[in-house]
């Protein structure tokens, strides 16, 4: 079964960085793009940006871009999400998700999310 | 940039039919995609591309596309069904994702 299994929970201060992991298995990994998402406290979902993994072709959010960097690694079927010159309002639920299309495509909609990994911030 | 716009929250009771819609300047020529969320929980996807119901889904929940609009109904609504619901699409040119504030959907 397809499974997306996120690194734990982060405490970080004000200007870190902090990166994210997310294992998958249960499918074949590079054959579909993983996205990035979080979800502040009390708050709606927020979209990173996604990672093609079979070419690392990475696209980010126009807010986020120069602080995301998503990579991965196809030997062992885990993709990152390294988020940097954190700020209080990062604090948050990140969240890795697989995009729905199969074969290397792109739909832009997910079907399968990780755990999720609460980023905390505080000085 | 960009944006989708829900209704803040929906109140049914049980056994009625429950209507959550979103708005945007490029539904016509994006699908939406529909989420609901549980406290503690990760989104699950009840609705893809306008209409689509993954399986597993049950069969009250449906989605429909009508010019700027699309719309989440839920034919009667189950307590269960009680969670945040979160439309999602594309901007025009397809390359950024972009969620609606979500509904909270309340089953009286």
């Amino acid at each position: 079964q397809v499974q997306l299994v996120q690194s734990g929970a982060e405490v970080k201060q004000p200007g870190a960085s902090v990166k994210v992991s997310c294992k998958a298995s249960g499918y074949t990994f590079t054959g579909y793009y993983i996205h990035w998402l979080r979800q502040a406290p009390g708050q709606g979902l927020e979209w990173l940006g996604w990672i093609k993994p079979r070419s690392g072709a990475t696209k980010d959010a126009q807010k986020f871009q120069g602080r995301v960097t998503m990579t991965r690694d196809t030997s062992i079927t885990t993709a990152y999400m390294e988020l940097s010159r954190l700020r209080t309002d990062d604090t948050a639920v990140y969240y890795c998700a697989r995009d729905s299309c199969s074969g290397d495509c792109y739909s832009g909609s997910f079907d399968y999310w990780g755990q999720g990994t609460l980023v905390t911030v505080s000085s | 940039s960009y944006e989708v716009t829900q209704a803040p929250s929906v109140s049914v009771s049980p056994g009625q039919t429950a209507r959550i819609s979103c708005s945007g300047d490029a539904l016509p020529k994006q699908y939406a995609h529909w989420y609901q969320q549980k406290p503690g929980q990760a989104p699950v996807v009840v609705i893809y591309k306008d209409s689509e119901r993954p399986s597993g889904i049950p069969e009250r929940f449906s989605g429909s596309s009508s010019g700027t609009t699309v719309t989440l109904t839920i034919t009667g609504v189950q307590p269960e069904d009680e969670a945040d619901y979160y439309c999602q699409s594309a901007d025009s040119s397809g390359t950024y994702v972009v969620f609606g504030g979500g509904t909270k959907l309340t089953v009286l």
